[in-house]
Protein backbone atom coordinates (compact mmCIF):
# COMPACT_ATOMS: atom_id res chain seq x y z
CA UNK A 1 0.00 0.00 0.00
CA UNK A 2 1.17 3.73 -1.11
CA UNK A 3 2.44 6.11 1.68
CA UNK A 4 2.52 9.62 2.15
CA UNK A 5 4.91 11.25 5.15
CA UNK A 6 4.72 14.80 5.80
CA UNK A 7 7.27 15.44 8.28
CA UNK A 8 6.42 19.10 9.46
CA UNK A 9 3.43 19.22 11.31
CA UNK A 10 3.99 22.93 11.88
CA UNK A 11 5.52 25.53 9.54
CA UNK A 12 5.89 30.05 9.39
CA UNK A 13 7.24 32.19 7.10
CA UNK A 14 7.31 35.83 6.80
CA UNK A 15 5.44 37.65 4.40
CA UNK A 16 7.16 38.33 0.78
CA UNK A 17 9.92 35.39 2.03
CA UNK A 18 9.80 31.73 0.26
CA UNK A 19 9.03 28.32 2.07
CA UNK A 20 9.16 24.87 1.21
CA UNK A 21 7.00 21.88 2.54
CA UNK A 22 8.30 18.65 2.45
CA UNK A 23 6.47 15.35 1.57
CA UNK A 24 7.91 11.86 0.98
CA UNK A 25 5.70 8.73 -0.17
CA UNK A 26 6.18 5.30 -0.80
CA UNK A 27 4.82 2.94 -3.50
CA UNK A 28 5.89 0.75 -5.85
CA UNK A 29 4.32 1.68 -8.97
CA UNK A 30 5.81 3.75 -11.85
CA UNK A 31 2.73 5.47 -12.68
CA UNK A 32 1.12 8.07 -10.39
CA UNK A 33 0.47 11.42 -9.66
CA UNK A 34 1.02 13.98 -7.00
CA UNK A 35 -0.40 16.72 -5.68
CA UNK A 36 -0.50 19.14 -3.14
CA UNK A 37 -3.79 20.61 -1.87
CA UNK A 38 -4.26 23.56 0.56
CA UNK A 39 -6.86 23.62 3.12
CA UNK A 40 -7.89 27.45 4.39
CA UNK A 41 -9.97 28.04 7.87
CA UNK A 42 -13.06 27.71 5.74
CA UNK A 43 -12.16 23.31 5.34
CA UNK A 44 -12.32 23.66 1.53
CA UNK A 45 -9.43 21.18 -0.65
CA UNK A 46 -8.05 23.62 -3.15
CA UNK A 47 -5.76 21.77 -5.69
CA UNK A 48 -2.85 23.78 -5.57
CA UNK A 49 -0.39 21.58 -8.18
CA UNK A 50 -0.15 18.59 -9.38
CA UNK A 51 2.79 16.62 -11.07
CA UNK A 52 2.86 13.39 -13.48
CA UNK A 53 5.23 10.79 -12.38
CA UNK A 54 6.36 10.32 -16.13
CA UNK A 55 6.94 14.01 -16.17
CA UNK A 56 11.04 14.99 -15.45
CA UNK A 57 9.74 18.52 -15.61
CA UNK A 58 8.82 20.25 -12.35
CA UNK A 59 5.69 21.42 -12.08
CA UNK A 60 5.37 25.22 -11.63
CA UNK A 61 1.66 27.16 -11.03
CA UNK A 62 2.29 31.08 -10.62
CA UNK A 63 4.02 31.19 -7.14
CA UNK A 64 4.57 27.30 -6.36
CA UNK A 65 6.28 24.81 -7.67
CA UNK A 66 7.06 21.57 -6.82
CA UNK A 67 10.93 19.53 -6.65
CA UNK A 68 9.63 16.13 -7.18
CA UNK A 69 12.84 13.97 -6.92
CA UNK A 70 11.48 10.21 -8.49
CA UNK A 71 14.38 8.28 -7.29
CA UNK A 72 14.07 9.37 -3.90
CA UNK A 73 10.39 9.50 -3.59
CA UNK A 74 10.76 13.39 -2.28
CA UNK A 75 7.73 15.67 -3.87
CA UNK A 76 8.21 18.96 -1.94
CA UNK A 77 6.45 22.49 -2.66
CA UNK A 78 7.88 25.83 -3.18
CA UNK A 79 5.90 29.19 -2.11
CA UNK A 80 7.77 31.97 -3.54
CA UNK A 81 6.49 35.51 -2.27
CA UNK A 82 4.58 34.05 0.64
CA UNK A 83 1.14 36.27 0.46
CA UNK A 84 -1.37 36.34 3.96
CA UNK A 85 -3.73 34.19 1.94
CA UNK A 86 -1.19 31.24 1.47
CA UNK A 87 -2.12 30.51 5.82
CA UNK A 88 -3.38 27.08 5.60
CA UNK A 89 -2.91 23.61 6.20
CA UNK A 90 -1.68 21.94 3.10
CA UNK A 91 -1.35 18.37 2.04
CA UNK A 92 0.59 16.08 0.02
CA UNK A 93 -1.24 13.57 -1.99
CA UNK A 94 -0.53 10.69 -4.12
CA UNK A 95 -2.85 8.95 -7.20
CA UNK A 96 -2.49 5.87 -8.82
CA UNK A 97 -1.83 6.00 -12.57
CA UNK A 98 -3.41 2.02 -12.45
CA UNK A 99 -6.71 0.56 -11.59
CA UNK A 100 -7.32 2.24 -8.45
CA UNK A 101 -6.84 5.78 -9.59
CA UNK A 102 -10.07 7.13 -8.09
CA UNK A 103 -8.56 7.22 -4.83
CA UNK A 104 -5.83 9.87 -3.19
CA UNK A 105 -3.67 8.92 -0.12
CA UNK A 106 -3.31 11.85 1.70
CA UNK A 107 -0.36 12.79 4.21
CA UNK A 108 -1.35 14.51 7.52
CA UNK A 109 -0.67 18.00 6.79
CA UNK A 110 1.35 20.80 7.59
CA UNK A 111 -0.30 23.44 8.59
CA UNK A 112 1.35 27.23 7.27
CA UNK A 113 1.66 30.23 9.22
CA UNK A 114 2.43 33.47 7.43
CA UNK A 115 3.78 36.22 9.47
CA UNK A 116 3.00 40.26 8.64
CA UNK B 1 -21.53 26.22 -12.89
CA UNK B 2 -21.97 25.64 -8.72
CA UNK B 3 -18.94 23.79 -6.99
CA UNK B 4 -19.68 20.27 -5.23
CA UNK B 5 -22.26 21.53 -3.05
CA UNK B 6 -22.14 19.49 0.66
CA UNK B 7 -24.92 20.17 3.39
CA UNK B 8 -25.08 20.64 6.03
CA UNK B 9 -21.54 22.69 6.86
CA UNK B 10 -22.49 21.38 10.16
CA UNK B 11 -24.47 18.83 11.92
CA UNK B 12 -24.60 17.83 15.66
CA UNK B 13 -26.13 14.11 16.92
CA UNK B 14 -26.35 12.71 19.79
CA UNK B 15 -25.15 9.32 20.33
CA UNK B 16 -27.20 6.35 18.42
CA UNK B 17 -29.05 8.78 15.90
CA UNK B 18 -28.69 8.75 12.27
CA UNK B 19 -26.42 11.00 10.09
CA UNK B 20 -27.45 12.03 6.75
CA UNK B 21 -24.55 14.00 4.63
CA UNK B 22 -25.67 15.25 1.35
CA UNK B 23 -23.82 16.13 -1.79
CA UNK B 24 -24.47 17.41 -5.38
CA UNK B 25 -22.00 17.25 -7.86
CA UNK B 26 -20.95 19.38 -10.15
CA UNK B 27 -22.66 20.23 -13.11
CA UNK B 28 -22.23 17.05 -15.26
CA UNK B 29 -20.33 15.24 -13.37
CA UNK B 30 -21.29 11.36 -12.91
CA UNK B 31 -18.45 10.52 -10.34
CA UNK B 32 -18.86 11.22 -6.80
CA UNK B 33 -16.05 10.14 -3.74
CA UNK B 34 -16.41 10.10 -0.24
CA UNK B 35 -13.27 11.24 2.40
CA UNK B 36 -13.32 11.64 6.21
CA UNK B 37 -10.96 14.01 7.66
CA UNK B 38 -10.90 12.90 11.17
CA UNK B 39 -8.98 15.57 13.44
CA UNK B 40 -5.08 15.65 13.31
CA UNK B 41 -5.28 13.81 9.88
CA UNK B 42 -5.25 13.83 6.31
CA UNK B 43 -8.15 12.78 4.42
CA UNK B 44 -9.18 8.69 3.50
CA UNK B 45 -11.24 7.28 1.07
CA UNK B 46 -14.36 5.97 2.18
CA UNK B 47 -16.09 5.48 -1.00
CA UNK B 48 -16.62 5.19 -4.76
CA UNK B 49 -20.29 5.91 -6.41
CA UNK B 50 -21.42 6.48 -10.04
CA UNK B 51 -24.75 6.68 -10.63
CA UNK B 52 -26.67 4.22 -9.03
CA UNK B 53 -23.76 2.16 -8.64
CA UNK B 54 -20.99 1.82 -6.01
CA UNK B 55 -17.36 0.94 -7.51
CA UNK B 56 -15.79 1.02 -4.45
CA UNK B 57 -16.29 0.78 -1.06
CA UNK B 58 -13.00 -0.61 0.29
CA UNK B 59 -12.60 2.19 2.52
CA UNK B 60 -16.31 2.34 4.68
CA UNK B 61 -16.43 0.60 8.03
CA UNK B 62 -18.56 -2.39 7.47
CA UNK B 63 -21.37 -1.76 9.70
CA UNK B 64 -23.55 1.46 10.13
CA UNK B 65 -22.51 3.23 7.23
CA UNK B 66 -23.89 3.75 4.19
CA UNK B 67 -24.00 5.46 0.49
CA UNK B 68 -26.07 5.79 -2.22
CA UNK B 69 -25.84 7.83 -5.68
CA UNK B 70 -29.65 7.69 -7.30
CA UNK B 71 -30.46 8.19 -10.75
CA UNK B 72 -31.97 11.79 -9.60
CA UNK B 73 -30.79 14.16 -6.43
CA UNK B 74 -27.81 13.83 -4.67
CA UNK B 75 -25.60 11.05 -3.14
CA UNK B 76 -26.03 10.28 0.00
CA UNK B 77 -23.29 9.19 3.00
CA UNK B 78 -25.67 7.95 5.70
CA UNK B 79 -24.53 6.47 9.33
CA UNK B 80 -26.68 5.08 11.38
CA UNK B 81 -26.25 4.85 15.44
CA UNK B 82 -23.43 7.22 15.56
CA UNK B 83 -20.52 7.16 17.97
CA UNK B 84 -18.64 9.41 19.52
CA UNK B 85 -15.70 8.01 16.71
CA UNK B 86 -17.60 8.89 13.68
CA UNK B 87 -16.95 12.94 15.08
CA UNK B 88 -15.15 13.88 11.61
CA UNK B 89 -15.15 16.28 8.95
CA UNK B 90 -16.92 14.21 5.29
CA UNK B 91 -16.13 15.54 2.38
CA UNK B 92 -17.25 14.49 -1.41
CA UNK B 93 -15.57 15.24 -4.54
CA UNK B 94 -17.03 14.73 -8.11
CA UNK B 95 -15.30 14.26 -11.37
CA UNK B 96 -16.90 14.27 -14.78
CA UNK B 97 -15.30 10.58 -15.41
CA UNK B 98 -13.41 8.44 -13.09
CA UNK B 99 -10.49 8.90 -11.50
CA UNK B 100 -9.56 11.93 -8.92
CA UNK B 101 -7.18 13.90 -11.70
CA UNK B 102 -9.95 16.64 -12.48
CA UNK B 103 -11.80 15.85 -8.98
CA UNK B 104 -13.66 18.92 -7.36
CA UNK B 105 -13.82 18.46 -3.26
CA UNK B 106 -16.89 20.18 -1.30
CA UNK B 107 -16.45 22.15 1.85
CA UNK B 108 -17.14 19.10 3.51
CA UNK B 109 -19.53 18.08 6.81
CA UNK B 110 -18.29 18.67 10.43
CA UNK B 111 -20.44 15.90 12.28
CA UNK B 112 -20.08 15.99 15.78
CA UNK B 113 -21.62 13.36 17.85
CA UNK B 114 -22.78 14.43 21.16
Amino acid sequence: AQTVTQSQPEMSVQEAETVTLSCTYDTSESDYYLFWYKQPPSRQMILVIRQEAYKQQNATENRFSVNFQKAAKSFSLKISDSQLGDAAMYFCAYRSGGGSNYKLTFGKGTLLTVNP
Amino acid sequence: NAGVMQNPRHLVRRRGQEARLRCSPMKGHSHVYWYRQLPEEGLKFMVYLQKENIIDESGMPKERFSAEFPKEGPSILRIQQVVRGDSAAYFCASSPYSGMAEAFFGQGTRLTVV
